[in-house]
């Protein structure tokens, strides 16, 4: 079964920077989803299908997808931003990443 | 506004079944599926199975297959998922939530609040 791997934490300083991966075989010719998680809520759409971003979310929240890793980008971050992050895809079924704590310093 | 609303918690004994319900509104119901999702505590997110609303199809995870039905009320408007023969690790929050389009294999976009169930003897 397919199967997609994340860093179990990341941090970033305020203001700075974060780039949360997600490795997959192949991965770029698949579609990524991400999904915000912020402690005891739930899950929130930050990503579509690589790089597009739903209604409501900043401008900051990127994502790319090429080759064998995915990766969502968080520019400026923020108190605000630290959650888990999720990445997913289809691949005869729904598959997630085992999830990418954010600490933001 | 679009929503979906699940039943509350619950606490079962080993061997039990328990069905959680997810009602939806604000959009038209069958126009979308439904994904259900759970989360062990302190663990991540995991996929049980998706159901068409419009035909009833369903895809169930290989780990779930022969102890989950999935099903739809399309007179409510509300989607169920039940799981039989509980055990300690099924303890979980239950999450329902919405296909972003009609394609399963696309996103989710809406979810439910999420339906806490403990198994506990």
């Amino acid at each position: 079964s397919y199967e997609l791997t994340q860093i179990l934490s990341v941090s970033v300083a305020l203001g700075q920077t974060a780039r949360i991966t997600c490795g997959g075989n192949n991965i770029g010719s698949k579609n990524v989803h991400w999904y915000q998680q912020k402690p005891g809520q739930v899950p929130v759409l930050v990503i579509y299908r690589d790089s597009n971003r739903p209604s409501g979310i900043p401008e900051r929240f990127s994502g790319s997808n090429s080759g064998n890793t995915a990766t969502l980008t968080i520019s400026r971050a923020q108190a605000g931003d630290e959650a888990d992050y999720y990445c997913q895809v289809w691949d005869s079924s729904v598959v997630f990443g085992g999830g990418t704590k954010l600490t933001v310093l | 506004q679009v929503q979906l609303v699940q039943s509350g918690a619950e606490v079962k004994k080993p061997g039990a079944s328990v069905k959680v319900s997810c009602k939806a509104s604000g959009y038209t119901f069958t126009n979308y599926g439904i994904k259900w999702v759970r989360q062990a505590p302190g663990q991540g997110l995991e996929w049980m199975g998706w159901i068409s609303t419009y035909n009833g199809n369903t895809n169930y995870a290989q780990k779930f297959q022969g102890r989950v039905t999935m099903t739809t009320d399309t007179s409510t408007n509300t989607a169920y998922m039940d799981l039989r023969s509980l055990r300690s690790d099924d303890t979980a929050v239950y999450y329902c939530a919405r296909d972003q389009t009609s394609s399963s294999t696309d996103a989710v976009d809406v979810w439910g609040q999420g339906t806490k169930v403990t198994v506990s003897s």
